[in-house]
């Protein structure tokens, strides 16, 4: 699985825009980004995921880059409840072999 | 509702009684794992099933068992449990369609001592 590189820990003004940087480099063709979040002790929660374009729902966007290399993920209007641990994570569509790193501990802050 | 069901939720036991954590789900998926998040270390893979009765190690299986009998229940089985497996539980499922497949579905986990 590729690695990805995420920074530890992050903080965000309630109500701005949340962007949660990762990188991938060393990413394969048929590797996908998912991203996942973690409140407290809560069973890590699906955001979204994407291959090369960017991808858009409810609760967030992902923005890739051309060379997939490193994404981003926003959560456009951040509040209190959106603290949590942020994972992003590369793996084949057909291999179910999720591998968690540290992730990026986000703080909204009022 | 879509979901995936551990129980029980908060475990204390003493060291060599073996004890059973059931997980269930009911979205007919076909891949479930199981995982263990300590301070410091994140999450780690301990088993996972592809399907019934087709089980594999992940990253740090010792300690544990599992089965796949059914599609729907993954149970993790400690036969003696020792104070170094205190830890939080996770039980995840997946659909193999290649199509539906959201990633993850995680359980509300399983917070287990043991003395």
């Amino acid at each position: 699985d590729a690695k990805t590189t995420q920074p530890t820990s992050m903080d965000c003004a309630e109500g701005r825009a949340a962007n949660l940087p990762c990188n991938h480099s060393t990413i394969s063709g048929n590797e996908y980004v998912y991203w996942y979040r973690q409140i407290h002790s809560q069973g890590p929660q699906y955001i979204i995921h994407g291959l090369k374009n960017n991808e858009t729902n409810e609760m967030a966007s992902l923005i890739i880059t051309e060379d997939r290399k490193s994404s981003t993920l926003i959560l456009p209007h951040a509040t209190l409840r959106d603290t949590a641990v942020y994972y992003c994570i590369v793996r084949p569509l057909n291999n179910n072999d999720m591998r968690f790193g540290a992730g990026t501990r986000l703080t909204v802050k009022p | 509702e879509a979901q995936v069901t551990q129980n029980p939720r908060y475990l204390i036991t003493v060291t060599g009684k073996k004890l059973t954590v059931t997980c269930s789900q009911n979205m007919n998926h076909e891949y479930m794992s199981w995982y263990r998040q300590d301070p410091g270390l994140g999450l780690r893979q301990i088993y996972y099933s592809m399907n019934v009765e087709v089980t594999d190690k992940g990253d740090v299986p010792e300690g544990y068992k599992v089965s796949r009998k059914e599609k729907r229940n993954f149970p993790l089985i400690l036969e003696s449990p020792s104070p170094n497996q205190t830890s939080l539980y996770f039980c995840a499922s997946s659909s193999s369609d290649r199509i539906a497949n959201y990633g993850y579905t995680f359980g509300s986990g399983t917070r287990l001592t043991v003395v």
